[in-house]
């Protein structure tokens, strides 16, 4: 069972650039959820979604960021117009869904994408 | 919202000593309390995890404690070795239907030979 996948896992860009970051839960989770780690800091909640559907946005910046879980495909985390403030590492972690319960516990984490903008 | 806090932020050991890394959280909401290792340039890996209802959970040289009514959890490791030089967060889940983690600030341990 393949662990949650994220592409790419180095991005520079320039200021006023687009990134974008994808990333695929672990075969069988349904939930999707984005951190954001400054250096030598902790992880910051983003947003929290499941198929087509964002659950949780309260940690991503009213501008230039948003977010997708499509039917089909991976979560993109998308940042428009980037500036030297967004480099950091981006983790996106899935969870299983508890079908008695709807409730999740475990996250699982990727490997990061390392975004640098120059 | 709920808020974590975690102490110390450094923690240097020597080898075969016990480590201790404290956390409390503000919301008696949460209910679901998750420890990661995260070595440098690694993805944050969970360690053990312990819920409301349970008050201590061990799995081999790592214990976790979780004091409801203080409201703070503790992550203890035994016979530590230099493999467990990492950074550990802590993190609470509040029970409101939202699971967002909410994390500490990171506790960066140094295990010396």
């Amino acid at each position: 069972n393949a662990g949650v996948m994220q592409n790419p896992r180095h991005l520079v860009r320039r200021r006023g650039q687009e990134a974008r970051l994808r990333c695929s839960p672990m075969k069988g989770h349904s939930h999707v959820y984005w951190y954001r780690q400054l250096p030598e800091e902790g992880l910051k909640f983003m947003v929290y979604l499941q198929k087509e559907n964002i659950i949780d946005e309260s940690g991503m910046p009213k501008e230039r960021f948003s977010a997708e879980f499509p039917k089909e495909g991976p979560s993109i985390l998308r940042i428009q117009q980037v500036v030297r403030g967004d480099s950091a590492a981006y983790f996106c972690a899935s969870s299983p869904e508890n079908l008695l319960s709807g409730i999740t516990y475990e996250q699982y984490f990727g490997p990061g994408t390392r975004l640098t903008v120059t | 919202g709920e808020n974590v806090e975690q102490h110390p932020s450094t923690l240097s050991v020597q080898e075969g000593d016990s480590a201790v890394i404290k956390c409390t959280y503000s919301d008696s909401a949460s209910n679901y309390f998750p420890w990661y290792k995260q070595e440098l340039g690694k993805r944050p890996q969970l360690i053990i995890d312990i819920r409301s209802n349970v008050g201590e959970k061990k799995d081999q040289r790592i214990a976790v404690t979780l004091n409801k009514t203080a409201k703070h959890f503790s992550l203890h490791i035994t016979e530590t070795q230099p493999e467990d030089s990492a950074v550990y967060f802590c993190a609470a889940r509040l029970d409101t239907g939202f699971q967002k983690l909410v994390f500490g600030t990171g506790t960066r341990l140094l295990v010396s030979p």
